[in-house]
């Protein structure tokens, strides 16, 4: 285990359902991030919270609606997918979100592989 | 956690063979690099990581070489053992003011006994 946790591990879900995917870090990080994996692209960075605040949300769609409770759980609250939303979604955690990607970047989780039927 | 089905190169090296793996980053500005390992079902791990005012760093096996010139990332691995097999990502920091890791497409290793 790498301390980062994300359940489930697998999703399957309709386009008119809503599901949410949890990550806990057990690392005493600040910084949490949710990235998508996809048969065809690389990994995509979604957003960061940084101290529980929504520092970057890299252009996704309102379907996906992330959560910080608090700096040791974040959310991805999921409603009316797409078929193509279909990937392993990735959550990482780190020390420190500044103006630079701190020393030994991100800490990952093992994921939760989504599919939209 | 693996990347079934994305297309990636993949490289076959015999077991104790050495294993070089490349990447072509994109931003002349990044200033921060990491080689990250990512097994079937399982997340990224962090394997090595260098500096731009670097040219060369080793690890337990392995060593990252950056070639600033040429924009080129390559990560060795020495004595490729089965447990190496797993999908390889060079990952970049852009720079100053660009906080978050953009990812490569990755290489998957093969690795023959």
């Amino acid at each position: 285990e790498t301390g980062v946790t994300q359940t489930p591990r697998h999703l399957v879900m309709g386009m008119t359902n809503k599901k949410s995917l949890k990550c806990e870090q057990h690392l005493g990080h600040n910084a949490m991030y949710w990235y998508k994996q996809s048969a065809k692209k690389p990994l995509e960075l979604m957003f960061v919270y940084s101290l529980e605040e929504r520092v970057e949300n890299n252009s996704v769609p309102s379907r996906f609606s992330p959560e910080c409770p608090n700096s040791s759980h974040l959310f991805l609250h999921l409603h009316t997918l797409q078929p193509e939303d279909s990937a392993l979604y990735l959550c990482a955690s780190s020390q420190g979100w500044g103006s630079r990607v701190p020393n030994y970047g991100y800490t990952f989780g093992s994921g939760t592989r989504l599919t939209v039927v | 956690g693996e990347s079934v089905g994305l297309h990636l190169p993949t490289l076959s090296v015999q077991e104790g063979d050495n294993s070089i793996i490349n990447c072509a980053y994109s931003n002349s500005a990044s200033d921060y690099f990491i080689w990250y390992k990512q097994e079937s079902g399982k997340g990224p791990q962090f394997i090595i990581d260098i500096r731009s005012n670097m040219d060369k760093r080793q690890g337990q096996r392995v060593t990252v070489l950056l070639n600033k010139t040429v924009k080129h990332l390559s990560l060795q691995i020495a004595a490729t053992q089965p447990g190496d097999s797993a999908v390889y990502f060079c990952a970049e920091s852009l720079g100053v003011g660009r906080r978050a890791l953009t990812f490569g497409s990755g290489t998957r290793l093969q690795v023959q006994p």
